[in-house]
């Protein structure tokens, strides 16, 4: 089992649709948990970090995480052609600043 | 300019040879890390730094030397290149000191290796 997994995708969604990003991670211990968008072609840039069990909220993206369940997530609402790119999810396990990033999902969103 | 940079951005060699992959960062960050990232792999994590002179290996350091000899500056060599080696090179920085800090990116190397 990888550390860090996502869905595979391409996930495509219209414009102005939700659309919903997925990550596991297999470490209990893990501390904090990121959301990375990247471009094609560009780095990984931060759009959200959560901490603590629940949802966090950053204009038209939320970020849920659910410990027990091992699970985080990325809401992005009201969908545009610009969020359209790859989505990596990173775990940092302990106090190492070691992430672990997940292998990313395709976002396509379709005007 | 401040921020997180890499040099050369685009670099073609041929195997055997020697490559040095450059990386500064302005914000004086303790810890910096290299990552390479394939297509099917994401992003590998080759070597990081917790501060000058303090380095570790990440999941893939075979083929690879660094060393930090100064806070602002983590070198990677590739000391002998091999075509497997061909990957998009991304160094990364952060402050440290909690487990909550972002890791922010450069704009990363292209390396082909012929």
């Amino acid at each position: 089992q990888k550390e860090v997994e996502q869905n595979s995708g391409p996930l495509s969604v219209p414009e102005g649709a939700i659309a919903s990003l997925n990550c596991t991670y297999s470490d209990r211990g893990s501390q904090s948990f990121f959301w990375y968008r990247q471009y094609s072609g560009k780095s990984p840039e931060l759009i959200m970090s959560i901490y603590s069990n629940g949802d966090k909220e950053d204009g038209r993206f939320t970020a849920q995480l659910n410990k027990a369940s091992q699970y985080v997530s990325l809401l992005i609402r009201d969908s545009q052609p610009s969020d359209s790119a790859t989505y990596l999810c990173a775990v940092n396990k302990d106090y190492g600043q070691n992430f672990v990033f997940g292998p990313g999902t395709r976002l396509s969103v379709l005007p | 300019d401040a921020g997180i940079t890499q040099s050369p951005r685009y670099k073609i060699t041929e195997t055997g040879r020697q490559v040095t992959l450059m990386c500064h960062q302005t914000w004086s960050h303790s810890y910096m890390f290299w990552y390479r990232q394939d297509l099917g792999h994401g992003l590998r994590l080759i070597y990081y730094s917790a501060a000058a002179d303090i380095t570790d290996k990440g999941e893939v350091p075979d083929g690879y030397v660094v060393s930090r000899s100064k806070t602002e500056n983590f070198p990677l060599t590739l000391e002998s290149a091999t075509r497997s080696q061909t990957s998009v090179y991304f160094c990364a920085s952060t402050s440290g000191g909690t487990p909550y800090n972002e890791q922010f990116f450069g704009p990363g190397t292209r390396l082909t290796v012929l």
